[in-house]
């Protein structure tokens, strides 16, 4: 069974760097699949912020790119968010979930438990 | 701003039936497959419908996907009290910034 769980401070001041890591068990990132991070701001609604495959290639949100990167260590099996210069709009749950990218569109089909993260000072 | 729009809320009987919609483009619903995920309260989404119309193994044939055009459409029949959720439409968008995108969710409730 896939399991992904994300971990980081759960409190990060204005201007500061937002960062964050999954770690998937059940599954070797390796072997396929997109891998990604997702949010949801209190009370509002889903936000794709990127993904990334194995090798390293990547998708951004095109409002976040400025400030988004994701990385990869398949030899942790583990994935990473970093948000840069994260202001109050930032605070959301913080969703790492696992992707099926193909030509025909793009399919979540696991998801973490998702973690708050808090930008205040 | 939501890419994809879907009404804020639906509400139905139990055992009733309720659809709910979700409406694009042509570079993202229009071209792609729709996914739609149920959000129960305080949990992560969980995917509920993929490719427009399969069900993961799991998910009751209660819940059905379709999709014409540029809008896509969730069906649930024989309602529970266990199917109140926020639920998400999702797909791909094939613009120049190609990415994820996800309608604003749509709020159940089962009287």
């Amino acid at each position: 069974q896939v399991q992904l769980q994300e971990s980081g401070p759960g409190l990060v001041k204005p201007s500061e760097t937002l960062s964050l890591t999954c770690t998937v068990s059940g599954y070797s990132i390796s072997s396929g699949y997109y891998w990604g991070w997702i949010r949801q701001p209190p009370g509002k609604g889903l936000e794709w912020i990127g993904s990334i495959y194995h090798s390293g290639s990547t998708y951004y949100n095109p409002s976040l790119k400025s400030r988004v990167t994701i990385s990869v260590d398949t030899s942790k099996n583990q994935f990473s968010l970093k948000l840069s210069s994260v202001t109050a709009a930032d605070t959301a749950v913080y969703y790492c979930a696992r992707l099926l990218i193909t030509i025909f569109g793009v399919v979540i089909d696991y998801w973490g438990q998702g973690t708050l993260v808090t930008v205040s000072s | 701003q939501s890419v994809l729009t879907q009404p804020p809320s639906v509400s139905a009987a139990p055992g009733q039936k309720v659809t709910i919609s979700c409406s694009g483009s042509s570079s993202n619903i229009g071209n792609n497959y729709v996914s739609w995920y149920q959000q129960l309260p305080g949990t992560a989404p969980k995917l509920l419908i993929y490719d427009n119309n399969k069900r993961p193994s799991g998910i009751p044939d209660r819940f059905s996907g379709s999709k014409s055009g540029t809008s896509a459409t969730l069906g649930i029949t024989g309602l529970q009290t266990g199917d109140e959720a926020d639920y998400y439409c999702g797909t791909w968008d094939s613009s120049l910034s190609a990415g994820g995108v996800f309608g604003g969710g749509t709020k159940l409730t089962v009287l």
